[in-house]
C-alpha cells in the first residue's frame, strides 16, 4: 500500500498551458506538503497545509495555488506555465509538529 | 543562502568501506534530519537528532551534532551497494514544521 501517491508521474506541457498535480496520503496524517526540487537536486519548500488550512507558503509564484479538499489530499495547481517550472514536485505529509516527513514518489514536470 | 550545505557533493567509495557525509546550517534548530533518495524517487526518513543530543545510531548509521559549530555528520558503517543514493541533511527551525534541505551528498558504492 503506497503511504503517498502522487499523480502524474510524469507531466510534459507547452508554456502557457495550465497543469495540476494530485497528492493523497492514507497515513491518516494531518499535515500535508509541497516540496519543489530543481535540476541540481536543491529540494524547496513551496506549501505546508495542516487539516485544510495553508500554515506554509514561501516566496511561490501565485501561478501556483495549492488546494486541500480534505486532509488526505493536497493538490497542486499550476497556470501559465513557464520553462523554469519545469522540476521535480514532491508531496509529503506528517503529523502536525511531528518532525519526520514522509515523501511521495514525486512528479516529474517538464515544460517545453 | 542556504540553511544546510553538505560536502563532499559526491563521493566514491568500494563496498565494504565506510562513507560520512557533512552538513552545515546557519540558524538555531530543534532538530535535524537525514533523509535518502535513491534515483528517480521520493526521500524516504533515516534518522533523526535533536538540538540537545550529541550523538545518535540506527543501524549501521550513526549520526553527531555540534550546536556550538552548526554541523552534523552522518556515517554509514560497511556500505553496500545498495547504499548508492543521494543523502540530504534538512533542519527543523522551530517553523511549524518547515524542513530546510541542503543540497545533499550523491554517494556511490561500487561492488
Amino acid at each position: 500500500d503506497t503511504a503517498v501517491s502522487q499523480t502524474p508521474k510524469y507531466l510534459v506541457t507547452q508554456m502557457g498551458n495550465d497543469k495540476s498535480i494530485k497528492c493523497e496520503q492514507n497515513l491518516g496524517h494531518d499535515t500535508m506538503y509541497w516540496y519543489k526540487q530543481d535540476s541540481k537536486k536543491f529540494l524547496k519548500i513551496m506549501f505546508s497545509y495542516n487539516n485544510k488550512e495553508l500554515i506554509i507558503n514561501e516566496t511561490v509564484p501565485n501561478r501556483f495555488s495549492p488546494k486541500s479538499p480534505d486532509k488526505a489530499h493536497l493538490n497542486l495547481h499550476i497556470n501559465s506555465l513557464e520553462l523554469g517550472d519545469s522540476a521535480v514536485y514532491f508531496c509529503a505529509s506528517s503529523q502536525p509538529y511531528q518532525e519526520t516527513q514522509y515523501f511521495g514518489p514525486g512528479t516529474r514536470l517538464l515544460v517545453l | 543562502s542556504q540553511q544546510g550545505e553538505e560536502d563532499p557533493q559526491a563521493l566514491s567509495i568500494q563496498e565494504g568501506e565506510n562513507a560520512t557525509m557533512n552538513c552545515s546550517y546557519k540558524t538555531s534548530i530543534n532538530n535535524l534530519q537525514w533523509y535518502r533518495q535513491n534515483s528517480g524517487r521520493g526521500l524516504v526518513h533515516l534518522i533523526l537528532i535533536r538540538s540537545n543530543e550529541r550523538e545518535k545510531h540506527s543501524g549501521r548509521l550513526r549520526v553527531t551534532l555540534d550546536t556550538s559549530k552548526k554541523s552534523s555528520s552522518l556515517l554509514i558503517t560497511a556500505s553496500r551497494a545498495a547504499d548508492t543514493a543521494s543523502y540530504f541533511c534538512a533542519t527543523d527551525a522551530f517553523q511549524g514544521g518547515k524542513l530546510i534541505f541542503g543540497q545533499g551528498t550523491e554517494l556511490s558504492v561500487k561492488p
